[in-house]
């Protein structure tokens, strides 16, 4: 089944306790990116990567890291997370942009809530 | 970036047509019109996409005006089960160094039974 899996679902940790947050997907996507949404603002772009090795800043990047060593993994690093991370997040992939972009398939998400 | 706005909120008796629009007015040639929802907390789920033609598929129509100043994203037979945050988002690609996905507030919609 296609899909794009994150790791943690839900997730409450402290403030400077660095963390990861997995998304893999099994579809050879070449185009992966993270959102963060928060009540109000809608969802926001955080980092994309259009291919491996390549990755870009998105909308709102401060205080997150990104890299995409083989193409299936884009994790998110929060290298020491602030309370104001608390959000929901979404992984998404697409197979490729502009005329061979058809459709992105986003991930179930991750609620993080740092303390 | 081309950017695009929409009715907060609207209603639609079951059963009926919803007609969702949204106004990209600054949209230029190469920028395709994307139509995704969000149902409750899940992640966003993609309808439909055009150009400049209109598109169907078992989904839901897209309607793109001749200007492509605007579109209408037509749900035609309207269940509970598509209420739901319908956005509408204008996608910009330069090549492959440059991609940017601006996602709006986007309307909320109510089936109401």
């Amino acid at each position: 089944e296609a899909q794009v899996t994150q790791n943690p679902r839900y997730l409450i940790t402290v403030t400077g306790k660095k963390l990861t947050v997995t998304c893999s997907q099994n579809m050879n996507h070449e185009y992966m990116s993270w959102y963060r949404q928060d009540p109000g603002l809608g969802l926001r772009q955080i980092y994309y990567s259009m291919n491996v090795e390549v990755t870009d800043k998105g909308d709102v990047p401060e205080g997150y890291k990104v890299s995409r060593k083989e193409k299936r993994n884009f994790p998110l690093i929060l290298e020491s997370p602030s309370p104001n991370q608390t959000s929901l997040y979404f992984c998404a992939s697409s197979r490729g942009t502009g005329a061979l972009n058809t459709e992105a398939f986003f991930g179930q998400g991750t609620r993080l809530t740092v303390v | 970036d081309a950017k695009t706005t929409q009715p907060t909120s609207m209603d639609c008796a079951e059963g009926r047509a919803a007609n969702l629009p949204c106004n990209h007015s600054t949209i230029s040639g190469n920028e395709y019109v994307y139509w995704y929802r969000q149902i409750h907390s899940q992640g966003p789920q993609y309808i439909i996409h055009g150009l400049k033609n209109n598109e169907t598929n078992e989904m839901a129509s897209l309607i793109i005006t001749e200007d492509r100043k605007s579109s209408t994203l037509i749900l035609p037979h309207a269940t509970l089960r598509d209420t739901a945050v319908y956005y509408c988002i204008v996608r910009v690609a330069y090549g492959t160094s440059y991609d940017k996905v601006i996602f709006g507030p986007g309307t909320s919609l109510s089936v109401i039974p």
